[in-house]
């Protein structure tokens, strides 16, 4: 069945750039997706990319997919202390399979 | 991006009761809703899928005479958790699916049995 690996921990030193790595294995997959989660709350779509798209920006965040590889990255520029959340990678082809999620943790 | 409701964020009932959980899409038609869960520490897992006015389809492993799911309108869906248990306590998600490429959740509702 359908498979998306993340790391689960990532410390970053703020103001530098945090990468946070996803592997899929669904080569079906149209959409994928990049969620931001913060303790308690919901999930909040930051951005997503089609699967024909190498590479998308928006503002601090910029999504790198390698379809060959099946490997979805987000790197987030400068990061801040609001950044801190569990980052959860998507892929959708009917429906929406996420990762475990990677806890991004900002060190001062 | 699109609005959605669910209801109540948090809940704490008693073992052997039955929760009603409502997702509302406020600003959109859903013709679809999904429902995941999710247990501590863990990723969200779909439970099942409902189109308006059908019965709900769901994944395996989840029960569906104990997850109640109505999907009633194009607006709204409802799971209910009937005779929940603690081992049913986790926190549930609608996404209400518009057909768009965007996927939007509801903020989720957390629920403790005790």
């Amino acid at each position: 069945g359908e498979d998306v690996e993340q790391s689960l921990f990532l410390s970053v030193r703020e103001g530098d750039s945090s990468v946070i790595n996803c592997t899929y294995t669904d080569s079906s997959s149209t959409y994928l997706y990049w969620y931001k989660q913060e303790p308690g709350a919901g999930l909040q779509l930051l951005t997503y990319i089609f699967s024909n798209m190498d590479m998308k920006q928006d503002q601090r965040l910029t999504v790198l997919l390698n379809k060959k590889d099946k490997h979805l990255s987000l790197r987030i520029a400068d990061t801040q202390t609001g950044d801190s959340a569990i980052y959860f990678c998507a892929e959708r082809d009917d429906k929406i399979i996420f990762g475990k999620g990677t806890r991004l943790h900002i060190l001062p | 991006g699109a609005v959605v409701s669910q209801h109540p964020s948090w809940v704490i009932c008693k073992s052997g009761t039955s929760v009603k959980i409502e997702c509302r899409s406020l600003d959109f038609q859903a013709t679809t809703m999904f429902w995941y869960r999710q247990f501590p520490k863990q990723s969200l897992m779909l439970m099942a899928t409902s189109n308006e006015g059908s019965k709900a389809t769901y994944e395996q492993g989840v029960e569906k005479d104990k997850f109640l799911i109505n999907h009633a309108s194009l607006t709204l869906s409802t799971l209910t958790v009937t005779s929940a248990h603690p081992e049913d306590s986790s926190f549930y998600i609608c996404r209400p699916d518009r057909g768009g490429t965007e996927a939007f959740f509801g903020q989720g509702t957390r629920l403790t049995v005790v």
